[in-house]
């Protein structure tokens, strides 16, 4: 059962273009974090977000936690070559001390 | 610092076969935990500790043990390995309980086996 539902699985898009990509799920989450994975390589950090409501940007990249800390999105704005990766989304649940990951996003910008 | 160091990088078991992975820390993090990832499922848990001598299990124990005996190593042992354990598995590490809870991941490990 994934605890954390991510969609799209799969986006291309051209340069330039706006995206948005969203992290659902039915249960409360301490913390909300995104991950940008590349090829052949662990995933890395990009943002955390604890506060429900919470928005953080990040040069062309905007998070948004949702009010009841159960979803988010990740929104790229004038997307380029150089955001093509994996975009995870992971939910931390302090009590159970876990990180769950969302299945994972897949994006191309083509140029 | 190294960071997250895992080894092997690449390996190919036969069925049956056991095997331990390693990973090892240089942050003095209290939590470590592995996953595996396997293509369109994200990362899943297998185990966690939240310090020496302390593991627990994740979303997906089963046919695999762990131990942590310092804060600076968490090996992954594979007691006898099956065709569904093919995947690459990630070590991870972090400061427990501290925003903003970034696990630091180390390179990972690709197993086949076949």
């Amino acid at each position: 059962t994934q605890l954390l539902e991510q969609s799209p699985q799969f986006l291309s898009i051209q340069e330039g273009e706006n995206l948005t990509v969203y992290c659902n799920s039915s249960s409360v989450f301490s913390s909300l974090q995104w991950y940008r994975q590349e090829p052949g390589e662990g995933p890395v950090l990009l943002v955390t977000v604890v506060t429900g409501g919470e928005v953080k940007k990040l040069k062309r990249l905007t998070f948004q936690f949702g009010d009841a800390r159960k979803d988010s999105s990740l929104h790229i704005t004038a997307a380029q070559p150089g955001d093509t990766g994996l975009y995870l989304c992971a939910g931390w649940r302090g009590s159970a001390r876990q990180l769950t990951f969302g299945s994972g996003t897949q994006l191309t910008v083509l140029p | 610092n190294a960071g997250v160091t895992q080894t092997p990088k690449f390996q190919v078991l036969k069925t049956g076969q056991s095997m331990t992975l390693q990973c090892a820390q240089d942050m003095n993090h209290e939590y470590m935990s592995w996953y595996r990832q396997d293509p369109g499922m994200g990362l899943r848990l297998i185990h966690y500790s939240v310090g020496a001598g302390i593991t627990d299990q994740g979303e997906v124990p089963n046919g695999y043990n762990v131990s942590r005996s310092t804060t600076e190593d968490f090996p992954l042992r594979l007691l006898s390995a099956a065709p569904s354990q093919t995947s690459v598995y990630f070590c991870a590490s972090s400061y427990l309980d501290r925003v903003p809870y970034e696990q630091y991941f180390g390179p990972g490990t690709r197993l086949t086996v076949t």
